[in-house]
């Protein structure tokens, strides 16, 4: 079953450093790769997404890097604060659907004041 | 906020019986997938709905159906519950069917099968 590999598993950084988060896709339908966070009781919203004919986008603190001939994506959190403090998802289109994402794991981020 | 509700809240049921899930999409938003997150996982996606028809479908059983009616908004109905049923549900609003549209959340229906 296709998958997508997130991590870390949870992540605790200090305010102000940069948070680190990786995913591993497998082959895609289409070119999506977004982020969501999430709040305790809440639903994920769509933090920042990448159509890769870059390698690279930036929206304000947060930014994804992407390597589509490594199948890997990241995304970077600079100057975490601890409104930060959330779990966060990336996700991947599935090999044989336009419809379908996966998505990973999640990782528990903790930025420690 | 996302303009996305769902109902009930939280949801107790029994093995066997059978559970209707609602949501109500955000206003110019034709298109509803549905998500089933476990604890400490991701969201899971079990179909999508555009104009009423169901256009994509995840890995999940046929006791796992849908609607979607003239005003966007959808139903989730799961029969025959097992215990691993029990889950946050989630829907999801987008502008138009496809994987590749930002889709908005609701706060989820938690339910417990018991």
């Amino acid at each position: 079953q296709q998958q997508v590999k997130q991590s870390p598993q949870s992540l605790i950084v200090q305010k102000g450093g940069i948070s680190i988060i990786n995913c591993a896709y497998e082959n895609t339908a289409f070119d999506y790769f977004p982020w969501y966070q999430q709040f305790p009781g809440k639903g994920p919203a769509l933090l920042i997404a990448i159509r890769p004919d870059v390698s690279e986008k930036k929206e304000g603190r947060f930014t994804i890097s992407f390597n589509k001939s490594a199948k890997q994506f990241s995304l970077h959190i600079m100057d975490s604060q601890p409104g930060d403090s959330a779990t966060y998802f990336c996700a991947a289109p599935t090999a044989d659907s336009n419809y379908q994402l996966i998505w990973g794991a999640g990782t528990k981020l903790i930025i420690k004041p | 906020e996302t303009g996305v509700t769902q109902s009930p809240t939280h949801l107790i049921k029994t093995r066997g019986q059978q559970v209707t899930l609602r949501c109500s999409s955000q206003s110019g938003h034709n298109t509803v997938s549905w998500y089933q997150q476990a604890l400490g996982q991701g969201p899971q996606f079990i179909f999508q709905y555009y104009r009423e028809e169901e256009n994509g479908r995840g890995n999940f059983p046929p006791r796992f159906s849908g609607l979607q009616f003239p005003n966007y908004s959808s139903e989730l109905n799961v029969n025959a519950l097992e215990l691993d049923d029990s889950a946050l549900y989630l829907c999801a609003s987008s502008t138009t069917s496809g994987g590749e549209y930002e889709q908005y959340f609701g706060p989820g229906t938690r339910l417990t099968v018991t």
